[in-house]
C-alpha cells in the first residue's frame, strides 16, 4: 500500500523566513496531493494542494511542487508570521480511492 | 451548506464500554472516510464507506472497531469494550467523489477519552 514519508519532523524559523517541508510517496499511482495544517485540539484545515497532471501551484504566500518521476512534493512557505506556527501534515490519495494517506506532521515554529 | 458535522465531541468512556460516534457529512457527499489520530501522532485511514456499503476496511483494527453508513441518518463509528489505547481524536472526512478533482473535508473530530 501507499507510504508517505515527512520532513523534518520539527521546524524553527524566524519570522520572515521561508520554511519548506518535504514528503515522499511510494505508490505511483497517487494522483492527489493535499497539504493540512493542524492547530492544537483542532481539525486539519486543507492550506493548498495539487493534483499529478501539474507540477506547481501556489497560493499568496503558499507554494506546493511536484515531482512524480522522483515521487516527492514540498510545501514551501514564504515570509512566514507567527500565526504559521501549527503541525503540517501532507497527504498522498492513491488513484481513485478518495482515502488519504498522511505523512508523520512537521510541527513548525515561527519565532517573531 | 454546513460542514462536515460530527458529534459528540467530546466522549469519556470507562475501561469496557462502548464508544459510538457519529458523523454527517456535507451535502451532497457520499463518500465518507474515518481517521484516527493518537495524541501527537499524524491521521491513520481507518475506514471508507458510501451508503450502506463499506469499500475500504483496510486500516481497522480487526476487533472491537466497526463502522457503518445506513441508507439514512449519520455514519456511526462504532467501538466496544474500549481500552485507554482507543483514546484518541477521531475525524470524519467527506467527498462527493473519488477522482483527484474532489477536496475532502474534514469535520471538528470526536476526543475520546478512555478512563
Amino acid at each position: 500500500g501507499e507510504n508517505v514519508e515527512q520532513h523534518p519532523s520539527t521546524l524553527s524559523v524566524q519570522e520572515g523566513d521561508s520554511a519548506v517541508i518535504k514528503c515522499t510517496y511510494s505508490d505511483s499511482a497517487s494522483n492527489y496531493f493535499p497539504w493540512y495544517k493542524q492547530e492544537l485540539g483542532k481539525r486539519p484545515q486543507l492550506i493548498i494542494d495539487i493534483r499529478s497532471n501539474v507540477g506547481e501551484k501556489k497560493d499568496q504566500r503558499i507554494a506546493v511542487t511536484l515531482n512524480k518521476t522522483a515521487k516527492h512534493f514540498s510545501l514551501h512557505i514564504t515570509e512566514t508570521q507567527p500565526e504559521d506556527s501549527a503541525v503540517y501534515f501532507c497527504a498522498a490519495s492513491p488513484s481513485n480511492t478518495g482515502k488519504l494517506i498522511f505523512g508523520q506532521g512537521t510541527t513548525l515554529q515561527v519565532k517573531p | 451548506n454546513a460542514g462536515v458535522m460530527q458529534n459528540p465531541r467530546h466522549l469519556v468512556r470507562r475501561r469496557g464500554q462502548e464508544a459510538r460516534l457519529r458523523c454527517s457529512p456535507m451535502k451532497g457527499h457520499s463518500h465518507v472516510y474515518w481517521y484516527r489520530q493518537l495524541p501527537e501522532e499524524g491521521l491513520k485511514f481507518m475506514v471508507y464507506l458510501q451508503k450502506e456499503n463499506i469499500i475500504d476496511e483496510s486500516g481497522m483494527p480487526k476487533e472491537r472497531f466497526s463502522a457503518e453508513f445506513p441508507k439514512e441518518g449519520p455514519s456511526i463509528l462504532r467501538i466496544q469494550q474500549v481500552v485507554r489505547g482507543d483514546s484518541a481524536a477521531y475525524f470524519c472526512a467527506s467527498a462527493q467523489g473519488v477522482s483527484a478533482g474532489n477536496t475532502i473535508y474534514f469535520g471538528e473530530g470526536s476526543w475520546l477519552t478512555v478512563v
